[in-house]
């Protein structure tokens, strides 16, 4: 069963670069499948940022893509966000997901519980 | 980008009554593999979001029968045929056929 879990700060002050990491376990993502980062502001739907796949090729959601880096460790299992010149636009959770390129059911099937980050001075 | 848009967004519903929620697609979600990438994605309140109907009408692991998926192109449907209490929440359509992926705008269900 895979399983994945979110960590990194929960404030962010305007302007400076979210970071995030996803722990990837139940699977070793060097062997393959994309994996993604989604988000969600408070009250609102969801908005998909990025996918980055174990060979390390990536895509950005357009309206994001000049601030935002996705990346993987191998060694540790895990991939990571930045999310750089950060707003209170970009204060919401955020989720890492198995992305659905590849999986057997073309959609997200495994997903974290989320972090909330907030970003305020 | 491919607009996913739903209606609709909100669904008040009787205990053991039926529900369903439309979604549409700008283009259509037909891969040039054959497949159709849309999935309906359930979110609880205070849960992230869980898988319950994968290209247009399998349900995912552990999904009740009560819920089922039908449609094709760019109109589908998810149908709820006997609402439970443990339903409510936000259900969301969403397209992986294309990068950007895309979701609906969510549609609420509550009981009356």
């Amino acid at each position: 069963q895979v399983q994945l879990q979110e960590s990194g700060p929960g404030l962010v002050r305007p302007l400076e670069t979210l970071s995030l990491t996803c722990g990837v376990s139940g699977y070793s993502i060097s062997s393959g499948y994309h994996w993604a980062w989604i988000r969600q502001p408070p009250g609102k739907g969801l908005e998909w940022i990025a996918t980055i796949y174990h060979s390390g090729s990536s895509y950005y959601n357009p309206s994001l893509k000049s601030r935002v880096t996705i990346s993987l460790d191998t060694s540790k299992n895990q991939f990571s966000l930045k999310l750089t010149s950060v707003t209170a636009a970009d204060t919401a959770v955020y989720y890492c997901a198995r992305d659905p390129y590849s999986t057997s059911s073309g959609s997200f099937d495994y997903w974290g519980q989320g972090t909330l980050v907030t970003v305020s001075s | 980008d491919i607009v996913m848009t739903q209606t609709p967004l909100s669904s008040p519903v009787t205990l053991g009554q039926p529900a369903s929620i439309s979604c549409r697609s700008s283009q259509s979600l037909v891969h040039s593999d054959g497949n159709t990438y849309l999935s309906w994605l359930q979110q609880r309140p205070g849960q992230p979001p869980r898988l319950l109907i994968y290209r247009i009408s399998n349900r995912f692991s552990g999904v009740p029968d009560r819920f089922s998926g039908s449609g094709a192109g760019t109109d589908f449907t998810l149908k709820i045929s006997r609402v439970e209490a443990e339903d409510v929440g936000v259900y969301y359509c969403m397209q992986a056929t294309q990068f950007p992926r895309t979701f609906g705008q969510g549609t609420k269900v509550e009981i009356k």
